[in-house]
């Protein structure tokens, strides 16, 4: 039990272009979900925490009209990276939480690469 | 401020020995705390968590030990297995249960045939 799938598992677009990623609890509901970044050999870094049916909460100096996320039912949540610049080139992964749980199960990550 | 802390960047252990992978934290609003195992270009999976109600929790090969007043966790893998070699991340998360996880730095382990 308690699987997270993303999609897709990796991404390569040209410079100023959006690219959507979907997060899906696969057999529980995730009331919350959780979007991160990871830069080569560092933690995890907490992006948005999204709630489902309200907007999500960004982390300080993560720009939310950049970073679009929808969490429209509770199974689903979606980052979308607008105008994707190089910079924004990274792994991202998101996670999800069932409403009485305080355990975050994780996606298996997307790669992203913006050329 | 890193409120979750791994001070070992690596640790190697022969296959068959205990692995003991060690996380302080300085927040004491934290009353809840994980372990995450993690491949490279792969998301984290969920190993084992424990409670502040408890000081240990065992889940086959993996323990994990929590001391509040020194505020500090260690998760022993007994016995080490060479597929247990893996970045491991322990986690951290508040009291008031907003879901929010601190993570630490990770530790590599590597696990030697």
């Amino acid at each position: 039990g308690a699987v997270v799938s993303q999609h897709p598992s990796w991404v390569i677009c040209k410079s100023g272009t959006s690219v959507k990623i979907e997060c899906r609890s696969l057999d529980f509901q995730a009331t919350t979900m959780f979007w991160y970044r990871q830069f080569p050999k560092q933690s995890l870094m907490l992006m948005a925490t999204s709630n489902e049916g309200s907007k999500a909460t960004y982390e300080q100096g993560v720009e939310k009209d950049k970073f679009l996320i929808n969490h429209a039912s509770l199974t689903l949540s979606t980052l979308t990276v607008t105008s994707a610049h190089p910079e924004d080139s990274s792994f991202y992964i998101c996670s999800a939480r069932a409403r009485q749980g305080r355990t975050q199960y994780f996606g298996p990550g997307t790669r992203l690469l913006v050329l | 401020d890193q409120q979750v802390k791994q001070n070992s960047p690596s640790l190697s252990v022969q296959e068959g020995r205990i692995s003991i992978l060690n996380c302080d934290y300085t927040n004491s609003m934290f009353d809840y705390f994980l372990w995450y195992k993690k491949y490279p270009a792969e998301g984290p999976t969920f190993l084992i968590s424990i409670s502040s109600i408890k000081d240990k929790n065992e889940d086959g090969r993996f323990t994990v030990f929590l001391n509040k007043s020194a505020k500090h966790l260690s998760l022993h893998i007994v016995p080490s297995q060479p597929g247990d070699s893996a970045v491991y991340f322990c986690a951290a998360n508040p009291s008031g249960n907003t879901g929010k996880l601190i993570f630490g730095q990770g530790t590599t382990l590597q696990v030697k045939p």
